[in-house]
């Protein structure tokens, strides 16, 4: 089985700091590992994926996230934190092969950006 | 605009009542996932179909069905409801590689 784990319920940063937002997945198989955010009253939109190749990500909105499998991490970076950045994150993670393309979530981060 | 399609986006309604999710993938998309999402539980997948198939099943209750129909519109029927199924449910579609693509939920309250 898949899990999540999302370090931190609440991240709290200043306007133009760094954003680290922590990830950790398990899954007996190579993962896909995905990051999204959730604005309120508003559904999931992705902001970056991993599925093969370079273990560093860039997404949009200018976020970023390393894939490294010795630690089974994909922690979400932006250098800089904007004020429209506060919302909800979710990292996710699928198999890589098979037909269930079922994605399990973490419990989310959220992230407010302080002026 | 996701290119899912929910409707409807609210519904309030009674315990012990019925009522009919739609959710429209995205156009191609052959996969169609039903997750909730409450305050305490977090996104709980419920259920997936592939080109009207059920595929995979997650925390569904047996209170729950869904089903997609040959136009791969899917619909999610709640019944018996309780207090307790108020949440957010969201429906996606995928294609063979990528993530989900979501639509933007119908926020479901039971009173």
């Amino acid at each position: 089985a898949q899990s999540v784990t999302q370090l931190g319920s609440h991240v709290s940063v200043s306007e133009g700091a760094l954003v680290l937002l922590r990830c950790n997945y398990s899954s007996s198989v190579p993962p896909y590992l995905f990051w999204y955010v959730q604005y309120p009253n508003q559904g999931l939109q992705l902001l970056l994926k991993y599925t093969t190749g370079a273990t560093l990500v860039k997404g949009i909105n200018g976020f970023e996230a390393e894939f490294k499998k010795s630690e089974t991490s994909f922690h979400l970076t932006k250098p800089s934190a904007h004020m429209s950045d506060a919302a909800e994150y979710f990292c996710a993670v699928r198999n890589s092969g098979g037909s269930n393309y079922k994605l399990t979530f973490g419990k989310g981060t959220l992230l407010t950006v302080n002026p | 605009d996701s290119g899912v399609t929910q409707t409807p986006k609210h519904l309030i309604t009674a315990t012990g009542q019925r009522v009919t999710l739609r959710c429209s993938p995205r156009s191609g998309d052959l996969s169609v996932y039903w997750y909730q999402q409450s305050l305490d539980q977090g996104l709980q997948f419920l259920i997936q179909y592939y080109n009207g198939e059920e595929r995979a099943k997650g925390n569904i209750l047996e209170r729950f069905s869904a089903q997609q129909f040959p136009d791969l519109h899917s619909e999610l029927n709640l019944s018996s409801l309780e207090l307790g199924d108020s949440a957010l449910y969201f429906c996606a579609s995928s294609g063979l590689a990528g993530g989900y693509t979501f639509g933007s939920g119908t926020r479901l309250t039971v009173v």
